[in-house]
């Protein structure tokens, strides 16, 4: 099976842009999911679809993707957005379609 | 509102089967379209996919923890389990039972803490 493959820590000071990068060949030909997960927490889904987000998300949280590489984009970090964000997606380059899980990518908000 | 609760022991001795339970409230697993998922996390690291069984009793697994895995469904108790056979301490990890729809996983329980220690 293939992999994800996510960047290194970001900070990020309070109110500014923070951008999260995951790649990886299944982004070619499925959409990347975004979850936030914060210490001690079952993981939240904050992204799905490419740039979908479930009823509660704010609306600083977006996200985009090209070729194979999705990103995670939160305009106008809170101090409450401090978490690891995990991208996701399915693969089907085993004898059956699974999943993915990006290594995780450490949000600092400063 | 749809919730799931893991439930098990938290230590389980190495060789021994790890076994644990999602309980699914707010909607019947046996529902179209819904999958139901084991994902674990090693203490620190990332979120690893186990495997799923899907509303139609079907089930995929991993291909790392393929030959030791079963997951089931008790459709009457509206649970799915989890049993790892021949635990080590790589097992150790924090398991999650979480529901996707096909794309995405959507709702996930608190997850349960298992430790593989003699």
């Amino acid at each position: 099976s293939s992999e994800l493959t996510q960047g290194p820590p970001v900070s990020v000071a309070l109110g500014q842009t923070a951008r999260i990068t995951c790649q990886g060949d299944s982004l070619r030909s499925y959409y990347a999911n975004w979850y936030q997960q914060k210490p001690g927490q079952a993981p939240v889904l904050v992204i799905y679809n490419e740039n979908n987000r479930p009823s509660g998300i704010p609306d600083r949280f977006s996200a985009s993707s090209s070729g194979n590489t999705a990103s995670l984009t939160i305009t106008g970090a809170q101090a409450e957005d401090e978490a690891d964000y995990y991208c996701n997606s399915r693969d089907n380059t085993g004898s059956h379609p699974d999943w993915l899980f990006g290594g995780g990518t450490k949000l600092t908000v400063l | 509102q749809v919730q799931l609760q893991e439930s098990g022991p938290g230590l389980v001795k190495p060789s021994q089967t790890l076994s644990l339970t999602c309980s699914v409230s707010g909607i019947s697993i046996s529902s179209r379209d819904y999958h139901w998922n084991w994902i674990r996390q090693h203490p620190g690291k990332g979120l690893e996919w186990i495997g799923y069984i899907s509303y139609t009793g079907r089930t995929y697994y991993s291909p790392s923890l393929e030959s030791r895995l079963d997951i089931s469904a008790d459709t009457s108790k509206n649970q799915f389990s989890l049993k790892l056979t021949s635990v080590t301490a790589a097992d150790t990890a924090v398991y999650f039972c979480a529901r996707d729809e096909g794309y995405y996983f959507d709702h996930w329980g608190q997850g349960v803490l298992v430790t593989v220690s003699s």
